[in-house]
């Protein structure tokens, strides 16, 4: 069966620090993997996917950046944090991208203080 | 015109009544309407799913209602249960692309 990790669970980190969240899959070759923003009582901000090794589409230009090294690794990095960087990060994956259903990780909970 | 449009933004209901959740969208090459439901601080997980060519799909307490005209439907919980609390998501995927639009979320609380 499939198994998607994401850790840290929580991060608290100050303002202007690095960033690195990294996101795993197991069980499954070749996923389709995004990562979401969600704010604190809003919807799911999608800020990345990624069909294939190296390969990342971007959907909101800001100060993150994702890359993929490996087949069913999803890491999501920033040089500086904002404040307004804080939120819910959540990593996921598809079979296809033409699949409905996407398999959500547990989330990394950051607050840039 | 991507926008999934979602109401109310909370919701709360007594233990056996009825959860009905709005969601409106624009884009017409929308071919699947997925719910997800998410328990605090877990990530969500699909709940149910509809094609536009479907007015109705039922998956136990779970209904879903599409009116492919009015661009809108719904998700209907019946006979509500406090295990129900959670925020659930109603999106919008075109399965030629990529991207999945989902709505802001509705938290809904069933008091017991």
């Amino acid at each position: 069966s499939q198994t998607i990790h994401q850790w840290p669970a929580t991060l608290v980190q100050p303002v202007g620090s690095p960033l690195s969240l990294e996101c795993t899959v197991e069980g499954t070759s070749n996923p389709n993997l995004y990562w979401y923003r969600q704010a604190a009582g809003r919807g799911l901000q999608l800020l990345f996917y990624s069909v294939g090794i190296g390969q990342i589409s971007s959907e909101v230009p800001q100060n993150l950046s994702a890359s993929r090294p490996q087949d069913r690794q999803f890491i999501l990095s920033s040089k500086k944090l904002l404040l307004s960087d804080s939120g819910f990060y959540l990593c996921a994956w598809s079979i296809t991208p033409r699949d409905y259903e996407q398999y959500f990780g547990p989330g990394t909970r950051l607050t840039v203080t | 015109q991507q926008q999934v449009k979602q109401s109310p933004q909370s919701l709360i209901v007594q233990k056996g009544g009825i959860s009905i959740i709005n969601c409106a969208y624009e884009n017409t090459a929308f071919d699947y309407f997925p719910w997800y439901q998410q328990f605090p601080g877990k990530g969500p997980a699909l709940l149910i799913a509809i094609r536009p060519d479907v007015s109705e799909k039922k998956e136990g307490r779970f209904t879903i209602s599409f009116n492919k005209s009015a661009k809108q439907f719904s998700l209907h919980i019946m006979d509500s249960q406090p295990g129900d609390s959670a925020t659930y998501f109603c999106a919008g995927l075109n399965t030629g692309g990529f991207k999945t639009i989902f709505g802001a979320g509705t938290r809904l609380f069933v008091k017991a």
